[in-house]
């Protein structure tokens, strides 16, 4: 199994771009597909985005995702940033019939 | 619009058993793979169980592999977690989640089941 390592937190403020990263600890980012999930502090997750890239409907255009072989990692990029963007951030990926979510990351918006 | 429902959780004492139900409604449910994810208090998201349309397919997290069992009712448009020989570990909040066809996705969340593990 491998591990999906994002950092604790990060800040930023409003109007300004972030990027998340989730590095992969072994086998290769680009062998199966990246998810991304936000959650709002007391409420249940939702789906940012899925399959590396996509937007489902509903999600702003402000948040892109995309992954780097280079690096091994992916990234959730969340531009014009709002105070409801404050959230923890959780990729997800998975390996034959396990799935592996990232620790987690705490943003917040300043 | 997609509605999931998860019902069950409650205070068990260590050793105990438990069974979640999540009630799904807004699509077509024999469609759709389904999955248990959970989540500690203060803690992050970790997955637990996924099953296919059929139930023909299955898998479980290694922490739960052998106390959990995962199932579903097509008819009724629901999915059952049988949840036995409860830890303090097992102690979380356990979300119902509807699977991006046959992906490890999850494209809708329901809102959570507490499950509290004390004597």
């Amino acid at each position: 199994n491998f591990i999906l390592t994002q950092p604790h937190s990060v800040s930023e403020s409003p109007g300004k771009t972030v990027t998340i990263s989730c590095t992969r600890s072994s086998g290769s980012i680009g062998s199966n597909y990246v998810q991304w999930y936000q959650q709002r502090p007391g409420s249940s997750p939702t789906t940012v985005i899925y399959e590396d890239y996509q937007r489902p409907s509903g999600v702003p255009a402000r948040f892109s995702g995309s992954i780097d072989i280079s690096s091994n990692s992916a990234s959730l990029t969340i531009s014009g940033l709002k105070t409801e963007d404050e959230a923890h951030y959780y990729c997800q990926s998975f390996d034959n019939s396990n799935w592996v979510f990232g620790g987690g990351t705490e943003l917040t918006v300043l | 619009q997609v509605q999931l429902v998860e019902s069950g959780g409650g205070l068990v004492e260590p050793g105990g058993y438990l069974k979640l139900s999540c009630t799904a409604s807004g699509f077509i449910f024999n469609d759709y793979y389904m999955s248990w994810i959970r989540q500690a208090p203060g803690k992050g998201l970790e997955w637990v169980s996924y099953i296919s349309t059929s139930s023909g397919t299955i898998y479980y997290a290694d922490s739960v592999r052998g106390r959990f069992s995962i199932s579903r009712d097509n008819a009724k448009n629901s999915v059952y977690l049988q949840m036995n020989s409860l830890t303090a570990d097992d102690a979380a909040v356990y979300y119902c989640a509807r699977n991006y066809g046959s992906s490890f996705i999850v494209d809708s969340w329901g809102q959570g089941t507490l499950v509290t593990v004390s004597s």
